[in-house]
């Protein structure tokens, strides 16, 4: 298995661009979820999915969309990119954690710049 | 609110010496807490996860405890080498529907040769 895999490793962008950071896993997790490390501020929530269709707000959503199509695939959508969004951002799965199945693997992250 | 708290914020030993990280959290109610190590620029690997019903889970020369009443889990590691050297960030779920991982601080770990 390859795990929870994302993409790109690095990007930078200007203020007001777009971009879609890309986060798939292998292991037929239902869950999945994406986080910003900040210095200081640790790891926050952004947006997560319980399931293909499904999908709600975490803790920072603002200035950011998701996607749940397939069970595999969760994209993150930043609309309008601004300074304060450069951080790095992990995607994470699971089996649904609530349930006491809640091992949660991260990604090796996307470290974002933006100028 | 839940809030997670690690101490120490840094730690240095010499190899060979056994260690314990500390996590406490404010909040008794949930589904479970997990440690992860984190390499500088790396992601988050996860080293063991303890269920809330659960009193320890053993892993190599990990050891991890959970004590749910008191709010605290001590990741004891055994024999430390220098490749341990890395963030250990410890983390509840709490008992909403969110899956919400809450993380502390973390503890950065240094082993010296």
């Amino acid at each position: 298995n390859a795990g929870v895999t994302q993409t790109p490793k690095f990007q930078v962008l200007k203020t007001g661009q777009s971009m879609t950071l890309q986060c798939a896993q292998d292991m037929n997790h239902e869950y999945m979820s994406w986080y910003r490390q900040d210095p200081g501020m640790g790891l926050r929530l952004i947006h997560y999915s319980v399931g293909a269709g499904i999908t709600d707000q975490g803790e920072v959503p603002n200035g950011y969309n998701v996607s749940r199509s397939t069970t595999e695939d969760f994209p993150l959508r930043l609309l309008s990119a601004a300074p304060s969004q450069t951080s790095v951002y992990f995607c994470a799965s699971s089996y649904s954690p609530h349930r006491g199945r809640g091992t949660q693997y991260f990604g090796p992250g996307t470290r974002l710049l933006v100028l | 609110k839940q809030e997670v708290t690690q101490i120490p914020a840094a730690l240095s030993v010499p190899e060979g010496e056994n260690l314990v990280l500390n996590c406490s959290f404010t909040d008794s109610a949930i589904y479970n807490l997990q440690w992860f190590r984190q390499d500088p620029g790396k992601g988050l690997t996860s080293l063991l996860l303890i269920q809330s019903s659960q009193r320890e889970q053993t892993s190599g020369r990990l050891n991890a405890s959970l004590d749910k009443s008191s709010g605290r889990s001590t990741l004891y590691i055994a024999a430390s080498q220098p490749g341990d050297s890395a963030t250990y960030l410890c983390a509840v779920t709490g008992s909403g529907n969110t899956g919400k991982l809450i993380f502390g601080q973390g503890t950065t770990l240094q082993v010296k040769p």
